[in-house]
C-alpha cells in the first residue's frame, strides 16, 4: 500500500522564477488537499479537490498560485513568479471522503534565493 | 476564524515518563485528529476521534474528544527517544479542511 507520494522533495530557486510540485494521492482516494507550513507552525489550508473538481481556495492561495488535478488522480501546484514569502514545505494530503482522515506525504520544501 | 491552540508549547521529559497535551478551539469540531511529526517529513496520523467523549487508544497513545467538543488531549505513556518529534492536533471542519494547533515540541531524554 503506497502512501501520498510528493515530488521534488526539495526545490530551491531564485526569486521570480516558477516552480511546479507533484502529488500522487493515495489510490482511489477521492479528496485531495494541499497545505503551506512555516517553520513552527501547524500546517494552513491552501485548496482542495473532489476527483477533478477544485472546490474550495484559502484566501491564502494568491493569484500566482494555480492547482489541478486533471484526471481526478495525481495533482500539481504551480507557483508563478516566486517571492521570498513562498518559502516553506507545501504538503498534500489525501482521504478517502470527506469526513476520513487525512493521509499526508512528506513535503516539497521550497527555498527562494 | 477557527484557531487550535495547543499547550504545552514544548516538553522536555525523562524515558520512561507519561506525557499529556491538549488542544482546546474557540469552535466546534465533529472531527479531532492527532498527528506526528519528525523533522523533515510530513505529519502521520497517531489517532482520530469521531464522537463526543470518545476515548482512543493507539499503543501507548490515549487520546479523548471532550464533550464539549471543543478541546481534546493526547497521552503517552512510558516514553521512549522515538517518541520525539511535533504532535499536532488537528479538527475537520464540515468542509473537509483540517485546522492544525501549533504544535507540541516533545523531547525525550533517555
Amino acid at each position: 500500500d503506497t502512501g501520498v507520494s510528493q515530488d521534488p522533495r526539495h526545490k530551491i530557486t531564485k526569486r521570480g522564477q516558477n516552480v511546479t510540485f507533484r502529488c500522487d494521492p493515495i489510490s482511489e482516494h477521492n479528496r485531495l488537499y494541499w497545505y503551506r507550513q512555516t517553520l513552527g507552525q501547524g500546517p494552513e489550508f491552501l485548496t482542495y479537490f473532489q476527483n477533478e473538481a477544485q472546490l474550495e481556495k484559502s484566501r491564502l492561495l494568491s493569484d500566482r498560485f494555480s492547482a489541478e488535478r486533471p484526471k481526478g488522480s495525481f495533482s500539481t501546484l504551480e507557483i508563478q513568479r516566486t517571492e521570498q514569502g513562498d518559502s516553506a514545505m507545501y504538503l498534500c494530503a489525501s482521504s478517502l471522503f470527506v469526513n476520513q482522515p487525512q493521509h499526508f506525504g512528506d513535503g516539497t520544501r521550497l527555498s527562494i534565493l | 476564524g477557527q484557531q487550535l491552540n495547543q499547550s504545552p508549547q514544548s516538553m522536555f521529559i525523562q524515558e520512561g515518563e507519561d506525557v499529556s497535551m491538549n488542544c482546546t478551539s474557540s469552535s466546534i469540531f465533529n472531527t479531532w485528529l492527532w498527528y506526528k511529526q519528525d523533522p523533515g517529513e510530513g505529519p502521520v496520523l497517531l489517532i482520530a476521534l469521531y464522537k463526543a467523549g470518545e476515548l482512543t487508544s493507539n499503543g501507548r497513545l490515549t487520546a479523548q474528544f471532550g464533550i464539549t467538543r471543543k478541546d481534546s488531549f493526547l497521552n503517552i505513556s512510558a516514553s521512549i527517544p522515538s517518541d520525539v518529534g511535533i504532535y499536532f492536533c488537528a479538527g475537520l471542519n464540515q468542509g473537509g479542511k483540517l485546522i492544525f494547533g501549533q504544535g507540541t515540541e516533545l523531547s525525550v531524554k533517555p
